[in-house]
């Protein structure tokens, strides 16, 4: 089972930040919070992953709580082609672990 | 760069019939996985392979198979085919050093089963 709580769907503005918000409060000290999503009838798309520290990359930033049992995705200019759902996975980088996917948030960026 | 190709792209199949599917990971990648994906269940993970071994498996009946090759290309069979098993079939590659490290997805191969 899928070690995290998203919520199911989010609606958000073009132009403005969405926040996409993900609840994981039994990870472990050695597990990371990787962030995917998925484009209708496309494979998911790597987005961003961290273990404590904040992260950030070309495509979004990654706040993680102090006590790491929650995170929120940033898209800090959401358009229209960020509509997707958006899938939050909590995994140890050991090599082979596979991805356990929840059912994500829907989030539909408008006009 | 090319990325993680799958082919077919489309595939029609009768129950009872098997299917293999291919995988052709990003250049120099040597993990390759494979994820199932329905409506009712959602994206499951198959397998990963890695230098043509099974590293890690989902729990998935026998009638679920792969293989890779030297070359790191991987083929996902699946025989005795029924009605359920029409889906989305991803497969994914990554680095599969021992340090964990972003996947990348193919376009999926579209099963369906009549």
């Amino acid at each position: 089972d899928a070690k995290t709580t998203q919520p199911p769907s989010m609606d958000c503005a073009e132009g403005r930040a969405a926040n996409l918000p993900c609840n994981h409060s039994t990870i472990s000290g050695n597990e990371y919070v990787y962030w995917y999503r998925q484009i209708h009838s496309q494979g998911p798309q790597y987005i961003i992953h961290g273990l404590k520290n904040n992260e950030t990359n070309e495509m979004a930033s990654l706040i993680i709580t102090e006590d790491r049992k929650s995170s929120t995705l940033i898209l800090p200019h959401a358009t229209l082609r960020d509509t997707a759902v958006y899938y939050c996975i909590v995994r140890t980088n050991q090599a082979g672990t596979a991805l356990i996917f929840g059912k994500g948030t829907t989030l539909s960026v408008s006009s | 760069k090319a990325g993680v190709t799958q082919t077919p792209r489309y595939l029609i199949k009768t129950r009872g019939q098997q299917v293999t599917l291919s995988c052709s990971p990003i250049s120099g990648h040597r993990s390759v996985s494979w994820y199932q994906q329905t409506p009712g269940q959602g994206l499951q993970f198959l397998f990963e392979y890695f230098s043509e071994t099974q590293r890690n498996k989902g729990n998935f009946p026998g009638r679920f198979s792969g293989r890779q090759f030297s070359n790191s290309r991987s083929e996902m069979n699946v025989s005795t085919l029924e009605l359920g098993d029409s889906a989305l079939y991803l497969c994914a590659s990554s680095e599969g050093s021992l340090r964990g490290t972003e996947a990348f997805f193919g376009q999926g191969t579209r099963l369906t089963v009549v």
